[in-house]
């Protein structure tokens, strides 16, 4: 079975741009969540998505956005880009039916998309 | 609010060495547990996970358990090898989202 992709690998832009990160996740999975990983910050939790449903949000400005399509494939948006922007973000899916933190769901990550603001 | 605590790397170890890598868990209730894997350059890949007090998880070697009483869950490997130079990452699960460690890098050396 295919694992999490996520499209495209690196990018880079420049302050003011904005960008669009894609993710697929493992046949079957519904559950699509986003995470920032920095060097100063460690990772930290963007948003989740369940049958094209924001289902939990993260604490980041809304120039993050993201949404779900039928298909469960995600994609988020970062408008007007920052420096501080500059991270590696991660996908990760899940079945998404049962409770995460009571064990009945794991989740599985993908390789992240690396974005530099220059 | 839930948080997770884990040691300050790098460690470094000499092959065969055993390994520990310290985590500890501030949380609401008992929440799932987990250890994530990140080699250079890639995502995470899921290490093992435990669902309940005194669970232990394990593969590949590794294992940890899920420890209530001091709010631990200590990754250990009996004998480390080169290929298992990586970042560690200790994570509790909270509603649909994981809250991650800061991560412990760990360097083995032939």
């Amino acid at each position: 079975k295919a694992g999490v992709t996520q499209t495209p690998r690196y990018l880079i832009k420049t302050r003011g741009q904005q960008v669009t990160l894609s993710c697929s996740p493992i046949s079957g999975h519904r559950s699509v969540s986003w995470y920032q990983q920095t060097p100063g910050q460690g990772l930290q939790f963007l948003f989740e998505y369940f049958s094209e449903t924001q289902r939990n949000k993260g604490n980041f400005p809304g120039r993050f956005s993201g949404r779900q399509f039928s298909n469960s494939r995600s994609e988020m948006n970062v408008s007007t880009l920052e420096l501080g922007d500059s991270a590696l973000y991660l996908c990760a899916s899940s079945l998404g039916g049962a409770d995460l933190a009571g064990g009945g769901d794991t989740q599985y990550f993908g390789p992240g998309t690396r974005l530099t603001v220059l | 609010g839930n948080s997770v605590t884990q040691m300050e790397g790098p460690v470094t170890l000499s092959e065969e060495a055993f390994l520990t890598i310290n985590c500890t868990y501030t949380a609401t209730g008992y929440p799932s547990l987990f250890w994530y894997v990140q080699y250079p350059g890639e995502g995470l890949q899921l290490l093992l996970k435990a669902t309940k007090a005194d669970d232990k998880g394990s593969n590949k070697g590794f294992e940890a358990t899920y420890r209530k009483e001091t709010t631990s869950f200590h990754l250990e490997k009996g004998s480390v090898q080169v290929s298992d130079s990586a970042v560690y990452f200790c994570a509790l699960a909270g509603f649909q989202k994981l809250v991650f460690g800061t991560g412990t890098r760990l360097l083995v050396s032939p």
